[in-house]
């Protein structure tokens, strides 16, 4: 499986950008990056997802760079509401799709 | 819809008790999973069920027992548990494909006394 690594926390203030990175060097070339987001003791949230293209949607952007290798997940204005852990996942072909949840980074926006 | 219920949200057992979780999902998904999470640590995958067979057991202890009854529905029969079981069990389920977002349940967590 593909690996990722993330910063295990980060802050940011509320009313800016949060930019998350991700690393995962090992990624295939029809494996695709997934974020999900998990507030304290509820189901992880889906965000987005991409393969090589960027991405945006009405929560986030996804930037993955050219070679694959690292992504960054943005979150445009940071809400408290958007404390949270941020998993980074890549996602491989069989295995159900099964998605296999790494260490995460734990996002504290402050006031 | 794009709900994953599951119920119950909260259950306390006995070490000698048998108790069920049950998950439900009317998105037409054919892949459901089920992951454990303690305290602090990420979810981590247990069973997989593809078109209702099972396809994937994480070395899961037989105490465990999952159930796919039909497309909609995921059980996880639990027997003879042991307290480090206590966690939050959650359920998700998908199209089964690369290119489209599993959802995820609200979980059910357990203690086990």
């Amino acid at each position: 499986d593909a690996k990722t690594t993330q910063p295990t926390s980060m802050d940011c203030a509320e009313g800016r950008a949060a930019n998350l990175p991700c690393n995962h060097s090992t990624i295939s070339g029809n494996e695709y990056v997934y974020w999900y987001r998990q507030i304290h003791s509820q189901g992880p949230q889906y965000i987005i997802h991409g393969l090589k293209n960027n991405e945006t949607n009405e929560m986030a952007s996804l930037i993955i760079t050219e070679d694959r290798k690292s992504s960054t997940l943005i979150l445009p204005h940071a809400t408290l509401r958007d404390t949270a852990v941020y998993y980074c996942i890549v996602r491989v072909d069989g295995s159900g799709y099964a998605l296999n949840f790494g260490k995460g980074t734990s996002l504290l926006v402050t006031p | 819809d794009t709900e994953v219920t599951q119920t119950p949200k909260h259950l306390v057992m006995g070490m000698t008790n048998k108790k069920s979780l049950k998950c439900e999902q009317h998105m037409g998904h054919r892949a459901m999973y089920w992951y454990k999470q303690k305290a602090k640590k990420p979810p981590e995958l247990m069973f997989v069920y593809s078109y209702e067979k099972l396809s994937i057991n994480e070395s899961v202890p037989s105490r465990f027992s999952p159930e796919c009854p039909n497309s909609s529905l995921l059980n996880l029969h639990l027997h003879a548990l042991q307290p480090e079981d206590s966690a939050l069990y959650l359920c998700a389920s998908s199209q089964g494909s690369m290119n489209t977002e599993a959802f995820f349940g609200q979980g059910t967590r357990l203690t086990v006394v």
